[in-house]
């Protein structure tokens, strides 16, 4: 049975650059969250997305977008990466609001 | 506002020793709390949720609401329970979002 999966695995970028993230989610689960982890920190919260529309946003800049596809699968852009940007990018999927989160393997981000 | 406090960065203890790691946190209202775990190169995995009372490989959480407080215990520690454990919080309201603490590395030596 797959698990969350994302792509991909490690990116190495530069500073001013743009990026995107890609997550399936869990088959049957229509709910994906995004979560940026930085060294010795525990993830922290960027979007939520449920049946394909926007339900949260943490306090991150606008430089940070994302979607979700008719499939459930989403799409983590960021826009003029920064130094600060370096980070694990985790996506979560559950089946609905009320059901644990499951995630994946993330995506380590290096900006140069 | 939603927070949540893991006062130990690094706990380490002896195999079949008591183990307690501490998960404190602020929500004004009744939060749904879980404890997450990392194993070395393996992905972040929910270990226990508090409204499910359950206990999974041998771990335990009672939720305090009184102090706040969301503690996992195990009474007899394993060398595999070494792992990144993390205390996350979901408000109520719809938003699936999670707040996490900044986790507690537990290492139990043989």
């Amino acid at each position: 049975d797959a698990g969350v999966t994302q792509s991909p695995t490690h990116l190495i970028k530069t500073r001013g650059q743009q990026v995107t993230l890609r997550c399936s989610p869990i088959s049957g689960h229509k709910s994906v969250s995004w979560y940026q982890q930085v060294l010795g920190q525990g993830p922290q919260f960027i979007f939520q997305y449920y049946e394909k529309e926007e339900r949260g946003r943490g306090n991150f800049p606008d430089r940070f977008s994302a979607r979700q596809f008719p499939n459930y699968s989403s799409e983590l852009n960021v826009n003029a990466l920064l130094l600060g940007d370096s980070a694990l990018y985790l996506c979560a999927s559950s089946f609905d609001t009320n059901q644990p989160q499951h995630f994946g393997d993330g995506t380590r981000l290096s900006i140069l | 506002a939603q927070r949540v406090t893991q006062p130990e960065k690094l706990l380490s203890v002896f195999k079949g020793a008591p183990v307690e790691l501490k998960c404190n946190y602020s929500y004004s209202g009744s939060p749904e709390l879980f404890w997450y775990v990392q194993y070395s190169r393996q992905r972040l995995q929910l270990l226990l949720r508090h409204i499910s009372r359950e206990s999974i490989k041998g771990f335990t959480a009672d939720l305090n609401k009184g102090e706040t407080s969301f503690h996992l215990k195990k009474p007899f520690a394993q060398e595999e329970d070494s792992a990144m454990y993390y205390c996350a919080l979901r408000g109520q309201g719809g938003s699936e979002k999670l707040v996490f603490g900044k986790g507690t590395k537990l290492t139990v030596n043989p």
